[in-house]
């Protein structure tokens, strides 16, 4: 599974958007883009994964650049339950998922 | 979207003792579940793969006498911490796939387990 590069930590106010940014250099042909996130106490929830073009559901946007070295989870209005950590993991669609330390969003009134 | 249910939710045990958590899946088939654990304020790490039927594979550390995984069916994961002891206490998360090519994974709400 290719690595994947996230920042620590990112505040976001409450009702802007928040891009989170996560790169993946080595990542491979075959090779998705998850995003999930996990609340305090609780499982991870799945929120979007992509593999060449951007996705958008309703809990938030994918855009992965053209080279796919790069992408960014957009929530479009954050709110104060969208605090968590928020894992960025490119693997094949029948691979493990293996977590990083992800970010941390802390959004603010 | 699919539902994985994921029990006890917490237990409290006395050293030595083994201690059995379940997860199901409740609206598809899990040819594969994950199972995780997470200890506080660390990520999530993944210790091994179950699939329907044949024995699990475990990751590098993880011991398979220790951590007992039986997947004797295509809606229902065991994992039972054998012996446990207080460094066992952790959160234990589990995941699961579905087996028709798709290619999320959903995870369960998660145990913890607290080894007196």
């Amino acid at each position: 599974d290719a690595k994947t590069t996230q920042p620590t930590s990112m505040d976001c106010a409450e009702g802007r958007a928040a891009n989170l940014p996560c790169n993946h250099s080595t990542i491979s042909g075959n090779e998705y883009v998850y995003w999930y996130r996990q609340i305090h106490s609780q499982g991870p929830q799945y929120i979007i994964h992509g593999l060449k073009n951007n996705e958008t559901n309703e809990m938030a946007s994918l855009i992965i650049t053209e080279d796919r070295k790069s992408s960014t989870l957009i929530l479009p209005h954050a709110t104060l339950r969208d605090t968590a950590v928020y894992y960025c993991i490119a693997t094949d669609s029948w691979g493990k998922l293996q977590f990083g330390a992800g970010t941390q969003v802390v959004v603010t009134p | 979207g699919a539902v994985v249910s994921q029990h006890p939710s917490r237990v409290i045990c006395k050293s030595g003792t083994s201690v059995k958590i379940e997860c199901r899946s409740l609206d598809f088939q899990a040819t594969t579940m994950f199972w995780y654990r997470q200890f506080p304020k660390q990520s999530l790490m993944l210790m091994a793969t179950s699939n329907e039927g044949s024995k699990a594979t475990y990751e590098q550390g993880v011991e398979k006498d220790k951590f007992l995984i039986n997947h004797a069916s295509l809606t229902l994961s065991t994992l039972t911490v054998t012996s446990a002891h207080p460094e066992d206490s952790s959160f234990y998360i589990c995941s699961a796939r579905g087996d028709a090519g798709n290619e999320k994974l959903f995870f369960g709400s998660g145990t913890q387990l607290s080894v007196l």
